[in-house]
């Protein structure tokens, strides 16, 4: 079964603070994605990446960037977070090219900035 | 750009119905549509894939079918049970040739689905 895990659940930051929001997945994929998800806006991509070292923004990069420096780890960074960032954060991944594969989803982190 | 609509907003049904499920988006050209489930708190399960030259997929009680022309797809649940309550999400994968947005999967605002027993 296709593992993706984030570090962590829940995370409680304040204004201004940098922010890592970490993924790994443990199949091999080649894709990784990042959305955030809220209510009545629905999920939203925010920045994915097709292969290591490589990113390309979504539709909705303003206030984050991302690292890919191992195949299997995806790390979505706040530079300088702000309380419009609180949200529920999901990362995905699949296995390669461009369309044509299932996305598998991690648990998400909720987080929330004060 | 693409816009996915998912039909109805929520849905509450007796244990045992069947049971229809409904997402249009706006432009057909689109690589594969995905139907997820979420449970509260938690991140998305994959239930169906559609390829865009696909016009259905099957997995045990569940059933999607994908009209691209039209830019619809339907998710039909049979004998539906408590253990089906959940808010199922639909997404679409659209080409380079999608009218603006960026890659990836563009999704409904989802279906909150109650089985009463």
């Amino acid at each position: 079964d296709v593992k993706v895990t984030q570090s962590s659940r829940y995370l409680v930051k304040r204004t201004g603070e940098k922010v890592f929001l970490e993924c790994v997945q443990d199949m091999d994929h080649e894709n990784m994605f990042w959305y955030r998800q809220d209510p009545g806006l629905g999920l939203r991509l925010i920045y994915f990446s097709y292969d290591v070292k490589m990113k390309e923004k979504g539709d909705i990069p303003e206030g984050y960037s991302v690292s890919r420096e191992k195949k299997e780890r995806f790390s979505l960074i706040l530079e300088s977070a702000s309380t419009n960032q609180t949200s529920m954060y999901l990362c995905a991944s699949s296995l390669l090219g461009r369309g044509g594969e299932t996305q598998y989803f991690g648990p998400g982190t909720r987080l929330l900035v004060l | 750009k693409q816009e996915v609509t998912q039909i109805p907003a929520a849905l509450s049904v007796p244990e045992g119905e069947n049971l229809v499920l409904n997402c249009s988006f706006t432009d057909s050209a689109i690589y594969n549509l995905q139907w997820f489930r979420q449970d509260p708190g938690k991140g998305l399960t994959s239930l169906l894939l559609i390829q865009s030259s696909q016009r259905e997929q099957t997995s045990g009680r569940l059933n999607a079918s994908l009209d691209k022309s039209s830019g619809r797809s339907t998710l039909y649940i049979a004998a539906s049970q408590p253990g089906d309550s959940a808010t199922y999400l639909c997404a679409v994968w659209g080409t380079e040739y999608s009218g603006g947005g960026a890659d990836g999967l563009t999704f409904g605002k989802g279906t909150h689905l109650i089985i009463q027993p």
